[in-house]
């Protein structure tokens, strides 16, 4: 079955402990993005990328990081996290080396930062 | 950067009846994207029109999109209540590498 998975899906954690959330397609696609999703601010973008090693800064870049050293797997790094990064969290794929495309979205990570 | 905004925020109508959501945007775009999400979960593509298109249909959805004005309309006919959800416009920036999502519209099908 063609999808985005992410994990963990909840994560509860403290102030500064290193985190990752993971993301992996198994469609091929070259084009993967991360957004967090906040009450009455719709879906933000992180970061994207548009194939291995190509990554770039979305609108909310700051506090994070990510790599993509495999076609499938986009993972996002909080080095330190804070109470303004508690947000719901989506990884998406889209074919093509942009978003012009439909874009599939994981199920979403829901972290809470005390 | 630019952005999407539904219009209107929430919307409440009966079973059968159609439901129009609105999106406007700020700056050219080369395509817009329609999605539906179902209480926090993932987001599920709708349909895409692109710039030079004017109007796209897929089933009973119905979109329809005016460049000169900058927005773009989302047109659901028969609604049903597996209809309720949140729906968001999804525009591209930075010939697509960038996407831009509104705050989304909440559509609430009684049954």
């Amino acid at each position: 079955e063609a999808q985005v998975t992410q994990n963990p899906r909840y994560l509860i954690t403290v102030t500064g402990k290193k985190l990752t959330v993971t993301c992996s397609q198994n469609m091929n696609h070259e084009y993967m993005s991360w957004y967090r999703q906040d009450p009455g601010l719709g879906l933000r973008q992180i970061y994207y990328s548009m194939n291995v090693e190509v990554t770039d800064k979305g609108d909310v870049p700051e506090g994070y990081k990510v790599s993509r050293k495999e076609k499938r797997n986009f993972p996002l790094i909080l080095e330190s996290p804070s109470p303004n990064q508690t947000s719901l969290y989506f990884c998406a794929s889209s074919t093509g080396t942009s978003g012009f495309d439909e874009q599939f979205f994981g199920p979403g990570t829901r972290l809470t930062v005390l | 950067s630019q952005q999407g905004e539904e219009d209107p925020q929430a919307l409440s109508i009966q079973e059968g009846e159609n439901a129009t959501m609105n999106c406007s945007y700020k700056t050219s775009i080369n395509n817009l994207q329609w999605y539906r999400q179902n209480s926090g979960r993932g987001l599920v593509h709708l349909i895409l029109i692109r710039s030079n298109e004017r109007e796209k249909h897929s089933g009973r959805l119905r979109v329809t999109l005016d460049t000169s004005k900058k927005s773009s309309s989302l047109l659901i006919t028969a609604s049903r209540a597996a209809d309720t959800a949140s729906y968001f416009c999804a525009t591209d920036a930075n010939y697509g590498q960038n996407f831009v999502f509104g705050p989304g519209t909440r559509l609430s099908v009684l049954p």
